[in-house]
């Protein structure tokens, strides 16, 4: 079983749509959540840091649940600049608190 | 505030042979670590280095080493380059001491071996 695992996708929604993508890991004692974004050819740049208590910034909305050890995000009113591939990474408990990445979901909205 | 930077952006190189890649850190990052991004993959931590000692590593063979300068700024070596090493390598910087270790990433270096 993967540590980190996401849908891959790929979602196509148009212009203005509203997309969640989920996203859940196997180790309990993760102690940090974000979502990562990835252009094609191009380096993982930090979306969102994701908090216990969930958090928003504009159109991004992003919930964690330790409990069921799930992690989503929601995006709406889609840009076609939202179009890349998104990624669910959490962070070792240990000291070095290494990053585990999913494959990553991804995204194409269409005009 | 500057950027983590990474050279070469590009290398091609052959089995067998040797390749090191550089990395700087963002300005105020006392942390680095390196990733291996296959394609179609996320990211795979290589390991870590943390004033100037390594600082944890993932599930990658001895021939991958690295080093931190002073400066924060690092090194990741790999020897006897296999056709399977072909990915982006992805160098990261963060400080320990921050509470939510968010890692900002250079542009990568894309290694192809043939």
């Amino acid at each position: 079983r993967k540590e980190v695992e996401q849908d891959p996708g790929p979602f196509n929604v148009p212009e203005g749509a509203t997309v969640a993508f989920n996203c859940t890991y196997s180790n309990s004692a993760s102690q940090s959540f974000f979502w990562y974004r990835q252009d094609c050819r191009k380096e993982p740049k930090l979306l969102m840091s994701v908090y216990s208590s969930g958090n928003e910034d504009g159109r991004f909305t992003a919930q964690l649940n330790r409990a069921s050890q799930y992690i989503s995000l929601l995006i709406r009113d889609s840009k076609l600049s939202d179009s890349a591939t998104y990624l669910c990474v959490v962070s070792s408990p240990t000291g070095r608190r290494a990053l585990t990445f999913g494959s990553g979901t991804r995204l194409q909205v269409q005009p | 505030e500057t950027g983590v930077t990474q050279s070469p952006t590009h290398l091609i190189k052959t089995r067998g042979q040797q390749v090191t890649l550089r990395c700087s850190s963002q300005s105020g990052h006392n942390t680095v670590s390196w990733y291996q991004q296959a394609l179609g993959q996320g990211p795979q931590f290589i390991f870590q280095y943390y004033r100037e000692e390594e600082n944890g590593r993932g599930n990658f063979p001895p021939r991958f080493s690295g080093l931190q300068f002073p400066n924060y700024s690092s090194e990741l070596n790999v020897n006897a380059l296999e056709l399977d090493d072909s990915a982006l390598y992805l160098c990261a910087s963060s400080s320990l001491a921050g509470q939510y270790n968010e890692q900002f990433f250079g542009p990568g270096t894309r290694l192809t071996v043939l």
